[in-house]
């Protein structure tokens, strides 16, 4: 099936700092891709959706200005978030739409970083 | 409101028995797509099982299958002959047709399963 890669797998970063986690499609195109957070034992809550070319879409409730996405080419996207505080530690996960096949799953999901902010 | 509803917490299965996770949902759409992943202890999200809302079958994957009860707007989860392995969180969810642009998904709250050897 399709692989979707990210990087890094765990960061640990001091406050006030910032932190770019990529995402990528690694062998295929993707036009959408999403970022979500998970607290632990919680469900995933989606943040943004990240079109190729175009300002992410981001959910309410969600800072545009300390989660910043770039999805500058159909393989790669990359979530900063700036001046990280210890409340933003989390599970992040991002996952890429593959062209569709017939409306079945085509969705595929990143293995997940995990943020710690000390 | 919910969209999606998992409401059980935490279940207990005995290795090599049959286990249901319930799943209901709640749309207006009826062109949707419900979807079940497993994330075991690593944090990756595994892709289980998928049922449209214009399928006539019940989906089964292996030892995965989905009980749609369409009417009831149900989607239980119903694993057999349960595996040590199988020990994990498990998410329900769906996605709309208004949403099928962008393929946003909806996420319950997830059920922990733990499979007792």
């Amino acid at each position: 099936g399709a692989v979707v890669s990210q990087h890094p797998s765990r960061v640990i970063c001091k406050s006030g700092t910032s932190v770019k986690i990529e995402c990528r499609s690694l062998d295929f195109q993707a036009t959408t891709m999403f970022w979500y957070r998970q607290f632990p034992k919680q469900s995933l809550m989606l943040m943004a959706t990240s079109n190729e070319g175009s300002k992410a879409t981001y959910e309410q409730g969600v800072e545009k200005d300390k989660f910043l996405i770039n999805h500058a080419s159909l393989t790669l996207s990359t979530l900063t978030v700036t001046s990280a505080h210890p409340e933003d530690s989390s599970f992040y996960i991002c996952s890429a739409r593959a062209p569709p096949a017939g409306g079945r799953h085509e969705q595929y999901f990143g293995p997940g970083t995990r943020l710690t902010v000390t | 409101a919910q969209k999606i509803t998992q409401t059980q917490p935490g279940m207990f299965v005995q290795e090599k028995e049959a286990v249901t996770l319930d799943c209901t949902y709640d749309t207006s759409d009826p062109s949707y797509g419900l979807f079940w992943y497993k994330q075991p202890s690593s944090g990756e999200m595994i892709f289980l099982i998928y049922q449209g809302s214009y399928d006539q079958q019940n989906a089964t994957e292996g030892r995965y299958s989905l009980n749609f009860q369409k009417a009831r707007k149900s989607a239980n989860l119903v694993i057999s002959a349960s595996q040590l392995g199988d020990s994990a969180m498990y998410f329900c969810a769906m996605r709309e047709a208004v949403s099928s642009n962008t393929g946003k998904l909806i996420f319950g709250q997830g059920t922990t399963l733990q499979v007792k050897p």
